[in-house]
């Protein structure tokens, strides 16, 4: 079946532009994270949802940056005004719990590059 | 300290030769634990998870030592198509929360 998928998968935006990062997680996954990538680095959390709710944003690094799942299957994530040190591959993970194992797969990820 | 250890490489080594992976997390609550490979420029995929009594697929074999906190991954008889990065990842103690990764060591195999 299909897997994660995200868009867009390459986005350029000027410091101070605001960006919006989507994520269709696998059917029927109730749980979604977002990771962010830095060149050379493993992924690093930003945030959980379980259905809509967002239960941990710990990993947010600042303000400028929020996530939302409404329905319980999309997820955005958006940054505000971005700043180079935003520039990274954002990851999208969804994950349900089969034999308690609670494997997540990721999509392909959306490289952001601030200019 | 970072939570989740390992030596990022590169490890250079001949097709057929036998690599080892080392890693050691500093959570010893944690309860899950795994193996994601990354090709350049890709998503993490599962690799492999790691249990107490060590597994094996085929000529990958994964190793869980919870005293000492450390798991290793061992490959046989390397493949050019095994050439990635390999993530060790470690999973908090509760269903559902974020996995924490290694930076990833770098395996290149040549013929």
């Amino acid at each position: 079946g299909a897997g994660v998928s995200q868009s867009p998968r390459y986005k350029v935006a000027k410091r101070g532009q605001d960006v919006a990062l989507r994520c269709d997680p696998i059917s029927g996954h109730v749980s979604l994270f977002w990771y962010q990538q830095a060149l050379g680095q493993g992924p690093e959390f930003l945030t959980y949802f379980q259905n809509e709710a967002q239960l941990d944003k710990s990993g947010l690094p600042s303000d400028r940056f929020f996530a939302e799942r409404p329905e319980g299957s999309v997820s955005t994530l958006k940054i505000q005004r971005t700043q180079q040190e935003d520039s990274a591959v954002y990851l999208c993970a969804s994950s349900a719990p089969i034999g308690g194992t609670y494997e997540q797969y990721f999509g392909p990820g959306t490289r952001l590059t601030v200019t | 300290r970072k939570e989740v250890e390992q030596d990022p490489g590169p490890f250079n080594v001949p097709e057929g030769a036998t690599v080892a992976f080392n890693c050691t997390y500093s959570n010893s609550a944690s309860q899950s634990f795994f193996w994601y490979r990354q090709d350049c420029r890709k998503e993490p995929k599962l690799l492999m998870s790691v249990y107490s009594s060590g597994n094996e697929d085929g000529r990958f074999t994964a190793q869980l030592n919870r005293a000492s906190q450390y798991i290793s991954l061992l490959i046989r008889d390397s493949k050019l198509s095994d050439s990635a990065t390999y993530l060790c990842v470690v999973g908090p103690n509760q269903a559902g929360t974020a996995l924490i990764f290694g930076k990833g060591t770098t395996l290149s195999v040549s013929s």
